[in-house]
């Protein structure tokens, strides 16, 4: 079963910061169906990439995935006030569980 | 522009079984693949099943034997029913659209329905 570890847990940062989170996946997966998600406190979670690298719709270009085989990574290169939140990412393999990373929060310093 | 709405009894009893219905409106159900999510209070996001716009269904292996997702064309709704309930089972439960286009990512969510089970 696919297992995928995000990290750090948390992180606690400033506005204007550049941020890069990790996903890495026990085993090496497809760009295609990596997925990262925003979720902030009472509200819905929200799509911000696709396919390891493609912003979803309206996602600002501050946003940005890459990685490949076991490793990729989510980068906000200038932390504004509203992303302060929890991402995860997640895996849509050839089988279930399609899991959820256990998440990164990010916290205002 | 798709809109979920999930909709269920908010209180469960143990051992019982939890049903809650997903109703979609601004688009076709039959066009699109339907998945739940679930969170436990305090914890992360947890994958719960897909069906497919063909009604095949996976589930996550931890639910597997307890869980049944269907479509209610006719409705426009997705329905999951989940026997059995344990207070492991209180989250609030989120239904979403899976998008093949977007590599089979949930791209549209509801505000997600709470479920409590009690002893």
């Amino acid at each position: 079963e696919l297992v995928l570890t995000q990290s750090p847990g948390t992180l606690s940062l400033s506005p204007g910061e550049r941020v890069t989170l990790s996903c890495r996946a026990s085993q090496g997966i497809s760009g295609t169906y990596l997925t990262w998600y925003q979720h902030k406190p009472g509200q819905t979670p929200r799509l911000l990439i696709y396919g390891a690298s493609s912003r979803a719709t309206g996602i600002p270009d501050r946003f940005s995935g890459s990685g490949s085989g076991t490793d990729f990574t989510l980068t906000i290169s200038r932390l504004d006030p509203e992303d302060f939140a929890v991402y995860y990412c997640q895996y849509y393999g050839a089988s279930p569980p399609y899991t959820f990373g256990q998440g990164t929060k990010l916290e205002i310093k | 522009q798709v809109q979920l709405q999930e909709s269920g009894p908010g209180l469960v009893k143990s051992s019982e079984t939890l049903s809650l219905t997903c109703t979609v409106s601004g688009g076709p159900l039959t066009f699109h693949s339907w998945s739940w999510v679930r969170q436990p209070a305090g914890k992360g996001l947890e994958w719960v099943g897909h069906i497919y716009s063909t009604g095949v269904t996976k589930y996550s292996p931890s639910l597997k034997g307890r869980l049944t997702l269907s479509l209610d064309p006719s409705k426009s709704q997705v329905s999951l029913n989940l026997t059995s309930v344990t207070a492991a089972d209180t989250a609030l439960y989120y239904c979403a659209r899976l998008n093949y286009y977007f590599g089979y990512s949930l791209d549209v969510w509801g505000q997600g329905t709470t479920v409590a089970v009690s002893s």
